[in-house]
């Protein structure tokens, strides 16, 4: 079974500052991974994916992210963050491999917080 | 080009009561989900469709519970009769399966069902 861990509830950073959501996965094949943001009363947004190729992946809004397969991590970053910024972060990770079902399993989510 | 479209966007009810949902997802998209999001929890998958097939209904729960995929296109989520346990917010997606798009999922904005 497939799964995805992010162990931090919630992040806090000062604005301007580098931020990190940190998330790691679970799968027997070969993993696509999905970073999704949530503002409240929203739907979720596809923030951006890694599928194959260069680790570090960018997306939307300044935001990028780096597979790493050893560690099974693949962690949301972004040099300067801003209050904007605030907003619930969801991983997700679909097993790529034949029999994987096409399923994808989401964490429970990172509350980020940008203060002034 | 429009996103994935959902409606109601909210509704209150009275346990007992019939509530339907309706999605219209991304032109040209054959995968429809929808996804149950529980508060402060991460989305679950209730059902998936590629095109008018209803491929992983796991975890649908089947005695309250249907969904219908008209045509290949929109869909309606039908819960009869409600609990207060489904209280939760119900989200649309729908992507293009392929291999270049890694499958991304799209959302619509939900529909927040409340059940009193």
């Amino acid at each position: 079974a497939q799964s995805v861990a992010q162990p931090e509830d919630q992040v806090n950073v000062a604005e301007g500052n580098p931020l990190t959501v940190k998330c790691t996965y679970s799968v027997s094949g070969n993993p696509y991974l999905f970073w999704y943001v949530q503002y409240p009363n929203r739907g979720l947004q596809f923030l951006l994916k890694y599928i194959t190729g260069d680790n570090l992946v960018k997306g939307s809004y300044g935001f990028e992210a780096e597979f790493n397969k050893s560690q099974t991590s693949f962690h949301l970053k972004k040099p300067s963050a801003l209050v904007s910024d605030s907003a619930l972060y969801f991983c997700a990770v679909r097993d790529n491999s034949a029999g994987g079902g096409n399923k994808l399993t989401f964490g429970t989510g990172t509350q980020l917080k940008v203060e002034l | 080009e429009a996103g994935v479209v959902q409606s109601p966007r909210y509704k209150i009810i009275e346990k007992k009561q019939p509530v339907a949902f309706w999605c219209n997802p991304i032109s040209g998209h054959n995968t429809l989900y929808w996804y149950r999001q529980n508060l402060g929890q991460g989305p679950e998958l209730l059902i998936r469709y590629e095109n008018e097939e209803a491929v992983d209904d796991s975890q649908l729960p089947k005695d309250r519970f249907s969904a219908e995929r008209l045509k290949g296109v929109d869909s309606t989520l039908k819960i009869q009769p409600a609990e207060l346990g489904d209280s939760a917010v119900y989200l649309c997606a729908s992507s293009l399966v392929g291999l270049l798009t890694g499958n991304t999922i799209y959302f619509g904005e939900g529909s927040w069902l409340t059940v009193v």
